[in-house]
């Protein structure tokens, strides 16, 4: 079956640091995305691992452990406008086409002053 | 460069009626997916297509869901006789030809809003 897991709500304070954890389980693994959702708005970009290790991308890194079926989103430097849902996907493969993205139910991060 | 486009951004519907939703990929794309995020719940895949054709349907729910992708226009997402459960978030997203790993990233658009009355 396909299971992605992450925390239903977080909140931390301006300034801090935070980590989102996601585990996986599906059948198929072909990378890992991690998407910002404010609410009402379009899931936007935020990192990619294929590989296992850390990808640091100015305040935000992820990491992935592909043996351990494991990842986690570190947002640096909180500030208010980080305040949203955070989403682990898995993209899966499906034939010849490997592009379908399997989402977790997203984390909500409050970051309080 | 303009982004993915969805419209309309909120449709109202009552039970029974039909719902097309509209989605036009960003420009050089060629495949398209929809995706449907029910209240308090995750994004969930619904079909993948190219132009005229169907790759992937296997989150389609059997009934009253159509969705198609054609040589000209954009995407539409059709749900015949709109039942209160199907009041949710509907999102598109596009991506580029895949590479030749068959992986591409995937760009949201803005999302249209269903409720059924």
């Amino acid at each position: 079956g396909q299971n992605i897991d992450q925390p239903t709500e977080m909140t931390a304070t301006e300034g801090a640091i935070v980590q989102i954890n996601c585990t996986y389980q599906t059948s198929g693994f072909n990378g890992l995305f991690w998407y910002q959702q404010h609410a009402g708005e379009a899931p936007t970009f935020l990192s990619y691992n294929v590989l296992d290790g850390l990808e640091e991308k100015g305040r935000f890194s992820s990491f992935l452990s592909r043996s351990k079926g494991y990842s986690y989103l570190l947002l640096k430097e909180l500030q208010m406008k980080d305040s949203a849902s955070y989403l682990c996907a898995v993209r899966d493969r499906y034939g010849g086409a490997t592009n379908k993205l399997i989402f977790g139910t997203g984390t909500l991060l409050a970051v309080q002053p | 460069n303009a982004g993915v486009m969805q419209n309309p951004r909120h449709l109202v519907r009552r039970r029974g009626q039909e719902a097309r939703l509209r989605c036009s990929p960003m420009k050089g794309h060629s495949h398209v997916y929809w995706y449907r995020q029910l209240p308090e719940e995750g994004l969930k895949f619904m079909v993948y297509l190219q132009k005229e054709n169907i790759i992937d349907e296997s989150g389609m729910p059997k009934e009253r869901f159509s969705a198609e992708f054609p040589k000209e226009g954009p995407s539409i997402l059709r749900i015949q006789q709109v039942v209160r459960g199907d009041s949710a978030a509907y999102f598109c997203a596009s991506s580029p030809l895949l590479s030749t790993s068959g992986t591409a990233e995937q760009y949201f658009g803005p999302g249209t809003r269903l409720t059924v009355t």
